[in-house]
């Protein structure tokens, strides 16, 4: 059964400070990583998408890395904003329909 | 187009009441997926479709039924709401097994 983890719980960091969100998972064999954003009361958008034959993908001030080996992804955010403050989900697909397993998330606040 | 849409936004049920929650897409996608979320959690697969007519179960399937008739719909039934079945359910969609899924805005439900 897969299982995917997200260390810290929550984060708190000035503005402008480049950060890192971690997730791993249990199971190599993961079709793709999907890095997503949920504000307070909303639903989820995908932020990037991570082919299990790629290595990284970036969008804007977003990048993220993919390491089925050793069961690792990266979200790494530039130059944080206040607006980026909300809780980010990895998600790893496995299964003929690429069903999502999801980490609890990592509570993001970006202090002005 | 709208997207993925959900209803009700919000619903407070009794333990032993039935509903159905509904979700509806107009992207044409093939797959379609529900998931829930209990506070601080992620999310948890509940039951998800390939097409219509084809639907099975993910990780929670206990206490709730789908049915898939048309590409466009997939609503979610619950027979006898119990409290354990209170949490916030995320109906999702996707054109295929490559792409990333898109989330509608969810459904609050509280059973006492």
């Amino acid at each position: 059964k897969q299982e995917v983890t997200q260390i810290p719980a929550a984060l708190s960091v000035p503005e402008g400070e480049n950060l890192v969100l971690n997730c791993s998972f249990t199971d190599s064999a993961i079709y793709n990583l999907q890095w997503f954003r949920q504000d307070p009361g909303k639903g989820l958008t995908s932020l990037l998408l991570i082919q299990s034959s790629q290595r990284e993908q970036t969008s804007g001030r977003l990048n993220a890395s993919l390491d089925k080996s050793s069961g690792r992804s990266t979200l790494y955010i530039a130059a944080s904003q206040p607006g980026d403050s909300a809780t980010y989900l990895c998600a790893g697909a496995l299964g003929s329909a690429r069903q999502l397993t999801f980490g609890s998330g990592t509570q993001l606040t970006v202090l002005p | 187009n709208a997207g993925v849409t959900q209803t009700p936004k919000f619903r407070i049920l009794k333990i032993g009441q039935s509903m159905t929650l509904q979700c509806a897409q107009d992207m044409n996608h093939n797959y379609m997926y529900w998931y829930r979320q209990d506070p601080g959690m992620g999310l948890k697969l509940i039951y998800y479709s390939v097409g219509a007519g084809i639907t099975d179960k993910g990780e929670v399937p206990n206490g709730y039924n789908v049915s898939r008739s048309t590409t466009e719909d997939f609503p979610l039934r619950l027979e006898l709401a119990a409290p354990s079945q209170t949490s916030v359910y995320f109906c999702a969609s996707t054109v295929n097994r490559v792409e990333t899924q898109y989330f509608g805005p969810g459904t609050r439900l509280l059973v006492l």
